[in-house]
């Protein structure tokens, strides 16, 4: 069964880099998914931020594409998101969720994790 | 950019139907995939492509794809189905991924 699981600071300093990492289990990252990221501010909903092939090829949300950049690991089987210059309207939970390649849907997640922007 | 759009809360009695829509223009033309969400927790595909199921969700979770509305469905809701719901499509034409603003599903 795959599994997700995110990995960072919970606490970001603005104007710095968000960086956190997600690694995966029961299934290779190179096989046929997009692994992606998406975000909920406390109260609010979701927001995708990108995704990420095992070639590295990348989609991204127009609004953050100056902002982000993705990667993989396959000797780890992880990906990765930064972020740069974070301000407090980054603060959000940031979930990584796996997209098959011929399907638009996330049909795993990893349970979240909350990081804070705040000096 | 394309703009789908939600309604901010449905509630519903046990046991009553609850229909959850997703407007867009045109949105027939696209895959349409729904999210259950519970506090705390991840969201949960329930519906993908319009209408199918995943594995292990309940057959009183159906969805429907026409017009300018897409739906979602829950028959005989429970307690354990209150949650937030986002609709969801891939567009490779603009945004590639595109979610809706969530709705509030409230069992009486």
């Amino acid at each position: 069964q795959v599994q997700l699981q995110e990995s960072g600071p919970g606490l970001v300093t603005p104007s710095e880099t968000l960086s956190l990492t997600c690694g995966v289990s029961g299934y290779s990252l190179s096989n046929d998914y997009y692994w992606g990221w998406v975000r909920q501010p406390p109260g609010k909903g979701l927001e995708w931020i990108g995704s990420v092939y095992h070639s590295g090829r990348t989609f991204d949300n127009p609004s953050l594409r100056s902002r982000v950049t993705m990667s993989v690991d396959m000797s780890k089987n992880q990906f990765s998101l930064n972020l740069i210059s974070v301000t407090a309207a980054d603060t959000a939970v940031f979930y990584c969720a796996a997209r098959p390649s011929r399907g638009g849907y996330f049909d795993y997640w990893g349970q979240g994790i909350l990081v804070t922007v705040s000096s | 950019s394309y703009v789908v759009t939600q309604p901010p809360s449905v509630s519903v009695a046990p046991g009553q139907t609850a229909r959850i829509t997703c407007g867009g223009n045109n949105i027939q033309r696209k895959n349409i995939h729904w999210y259950q969400q519970k506090p705390g927790q991840a969201p949960v595909l329930v519906v993908y492509d319009d209408s199918d199921r995943p594995s292990g969700i309940p057959e009183r979770f159906s969805g429907s794809n026409s017009g300018n509305t897409a739906t979602l469905t829950i028959t005989s809701v429970e307690a354990g189905d209150e949650a937030d719901y986002y609709c969801q499509f891939w567009d490779t034409s603009s945004d590639p991924v595109v979610f809706g603003g969530g709705t509030k599903l409230t069992v009486l």
